[in-house]
């Protein structure tokens, strides 16, 4: 079975502008989990879907958003960018109910 | 919000060594502790788990040590290799599957 695949692998913008990042999860899978990480607060859950619906969320703004489309692929949005807001951006996936997590490759977003 | 903390921050062991990194959390909801290991420029790649029902596992040379009363588990890494040079995150994570991470150790294999 193919990986989690993540779009795009890099990403620079500035200040102020938005963006979304992809993520398609392995074959079957229909829970999608996203993450941030950075050097200073390392792996933080951002959000899980499944089924199309959001499942769980974790402790950051509303800038952050995300969806989940009928064929398990997800998308992440992130409005209105701020510096703090360069990182890696993880995407895993899992096949449902187990808890084991499958994680991409992430997205490196780099804010100027 | 950290839930599970991870020591030490970096460890370096000699080839052949044991690497040992340490895990502790606090809500004893958790019922799935995975270690993860992560290569520059890569995501985290699931390495072994384990439930609470258990108190050990071994996969290859690697094992989980669990000890649900002291709400500690251990990586334990036989024979290390300087391939084995990565970032390893211990986790734990609950029914709903919010999984909340250690804050990682550098482990660092010198031939």
């Amino acid at each position: 079975k193919a990986g989690v695949t993540q779009t795009p692998r890099y990403l620079i913008k500035t200040r102020g502008q938005q963006v979304t990042l992809s993520c398609s999860p392995i074959s079957g899978h229909r829970s999608v989990s996203w993450y941030q990480q950075t050097p200073g607060q390392g792996l933080q859950f951002l959000f899980e879907y499944f089924s199309e619906t959001q499942r769980n969320k974790g402790n950051f703004p509303g800038r952050f958003s995300g969806r989940q489309f009928s064929n398990s692929r997800s998308e992440m949005n992130v409005s209105t960018l701020e510096l703090g807001d360069s990182a890696l951006y993880l995407c895993a996936s899992q096949p449902g109910q187990h808890n084991e997590q499958f994680f991409g490759p992430g997205t490196r977003l780099t804010v100027l | 919000q950290q839930q599970v903390k991870q020591s030490p921050q970096s460890l370096i062991v000699q080839k052949g060594g044991i690497s040992i990194i340490n895990c502790a959390y606090e809500n004893t909801a958790f019922d799935y502790f995975p270690w993860y290991q992560q290569f520059p420029g890569k995501g985290p790649a699931l390495l072994i788990a384990i439930r609470p029902d258990v108190s050990e596992k071994k996969e290859g040379r690697f094992t989980i040590s669990f000890n649900k009363s002291a709400k500690q588990f251990s990586l334990h890494i036989m024979d290390s290799q300087p391939g084995d040079s990565a970032t390893y995150f211990c986790a734990a994570s609950w029914g709903n599957n919010d999984m909340r991470f250690g804050a990682g150790t550098r482990l660092t294999v010198k031939p």
